[in-house]
């Protein structure tokens, strides 16, 4: 079961904005920082944000990330097609002691 | 450029024994760890367990602690996942993943292509 809590789906038209929400607790995303991977299907993770709202070179600026307290949102502007993936949100967990992933946010492209 | 490379697809039976590998190439095997995740077909990812290659420090998820062994061979900057003992819940792909992590900070940067095992009478 996974410690961080994530919307099982999420849909858009193209050209919308889409926000997909991950709650946590104190001792993972209140402690520590939050990052957010892009599944494409048939495909590994690939890590979109990190740092709570930094990009790696490459991801374009339509990504965006924050984080408030124990929760955090990814917001993808701008929806295209090339979207559609699951989303994972995963932090460091104190208790565990090790990494945590959300349950994924499957996005759909209307 | 950094890459991990997997080895292949395996279909096995229940009790017999496995070991995949992720080689890596592209920085200093010795100077970052590198963590297992396990996704099940349709599910999510889940932290299985690290290995740091350069003191061969080893961590594990309490949910995967002596169900499996990471090792790593420095030789050949290669890092290994290993059942003695398969079960057909453990029909899943695994990826291995270069990990960062300090105080407060974590971060899974470059992932491997991923290694489907499938256990099967």
């Amino acid at each position: 079961q996974s410690v961080l809590t994530q919307p099982p789906s999420a849909s858009g038209t193209p050209g919308q904005r889409v926000t997909i929400s991950c709650s946590g607790s104190r001792s993972s995303i209140g402690s520590n920082t939050l990052n957010w991977y892009q599944q494409l299907p048939g495909t590994a993770p690939k890590l979109l944000i990190h740092s709570d709202n930094q990009r790696p070179s490459g991801v374009p600026d339509r990504f965006s990330g924050s984080k408030s307290g124990t929760s955090a949102s990814l917001a993808i502007s701008g929806l295209q097609s090339e979207d559609e993936a699951d989303y994972y949100c995963a932090s460091w967990d104190d208790s565990l002691n090790g990494p945590i992933f959300g349950g994924g946010t499957k996005l759909t492209v209307l | 450029e950094v890459q991990l490379v997997q080895s292949g697809a395996e279909v096995k039976k229940p009790g017999e024994s496995l070991k995949i590998s992720c080689r890596v190439s592209g920085y200093v095997f010795t100077t970052s760890w590198i963590g297992w995740v396990r996704q099940i077909p349709g599910k999510g990812l889940e932290w299985m367990g690290s290995i740091y290659p350069g003191d061969s420090d080893t961590r594990y998820s309490p949910s995967f602690q002596g169900q499996v062994t990471i090792s790593a061979d420095k030789s050949i900057s290669t890092a290994y996942l290993q059942w003695s003992s398969l079960k057909a819940s453990d029909t899943a792909m695994y990826y291995c993943a270069r990990l960062w992590f300090s105080s407060g900070w974590t971060l899974f940067d470059y992932w491997g292509q991923g290694t489907l095992v499938t256990v099967s009478s």
